[in-house]
């Protein structure tokens, strides 16, 4: 039972255009939520995360909209550039907890 | 300061033979992650530790696959009598407590032949 929906499995935008992905989760008892991004043959880096109290952060180019009721959370990169083109994981965790529960990634390819 | 360190970064073993997979944490983690990934899947949960104690093993695999994390030294990922389907990029992170963030180092990548 996957417990964070990640979709869509892959995204090709121009240079310059927006990306966007979008994670949904179940279990309401989630208060964390990180973007990884994963470059081929390396690990996951932290891009950017959002807990529940807030609706939207933004870091740079990439921003996190946060929507508690939906229980749905989506990454956008903005001005996106060739060397974003990567695989973006969407994750989810509690407090109790520790470990992330991840989505099954998207792959973006960024067009010049 | 150095990121979290995994060794080797690939490993082959033939069907039968054990796998040992090292991490080091981040300086000053003291919380450790293991994490399977296989060909074109996500990230799946395997283990949880702190030194000298295992917190959550719910995504290991019964039989086979061991973790420890001693007072001295990096977490062991135990794999025995490896077989096919242990092939997989094995991933560690860490996080200082308490904290959510983890990092992840660069993997080590097992075959089974």
């Amino acid at each position: 039972q996957q417990q964070v929906k990640q979709s869509p499995q892959s995204l090709i935008v121009q240079k310059g255009g927006i990306s966007i992905i979008n994670c949904a989760y179940e279990n309401t008892a989630f208060d964390y939520f990180p973007w990884y991004q994963q470059f081929p043959g390396k690990g996951p880096a932290l891009l950017i995360a959002i807990r529940p109290d807030v609706s939207e952060k933004k870091e740079g180019r990439f921003t996190i909209s946060f929507n508690k009721s939906a229980k749905q959370f989506s990454l956008h990169i903005m001005d996106s550039q060739p060397g974003d083109s990567a695989t973006y994981f969407c994750a989810a965790s509690r407090s109790s907890w520790g470990k992330l529960q991840f989505g099954a990634g998207t792959q973006v390819v960024v067009t010049p | 300061n150095a990121g979290v360190m995994q060794n080797p970064r690939h490993l082959v073993r033939r069907r039968g033979q054990e796998a040992r997979l090292r991490c080091s944490p981040m300086k000053g983690h003291s919380h450790v992650y293991w994490y399977r990934q296989l060909p074109e899947e996500g990230l799946k949960f395997m283990v949880y530790l702190q030194k000298e104690n295992i917190i959550d093993e719910s995504g290991m695999p019964k039989e086979r696959f061991s973790a420890e994390f001693p007072k001295e030294g990096p977490s062991i990922l135990r794999i025995q009598q490896v077989v096919r389907g242990d092939s997989a990029a094995y991933f560690c992170a860490s996080s200082p407590p308490p904290s959510y963030e983890q990092y992840f180092g660069p993997g080590t990548r097992l075959t089974v032949t």
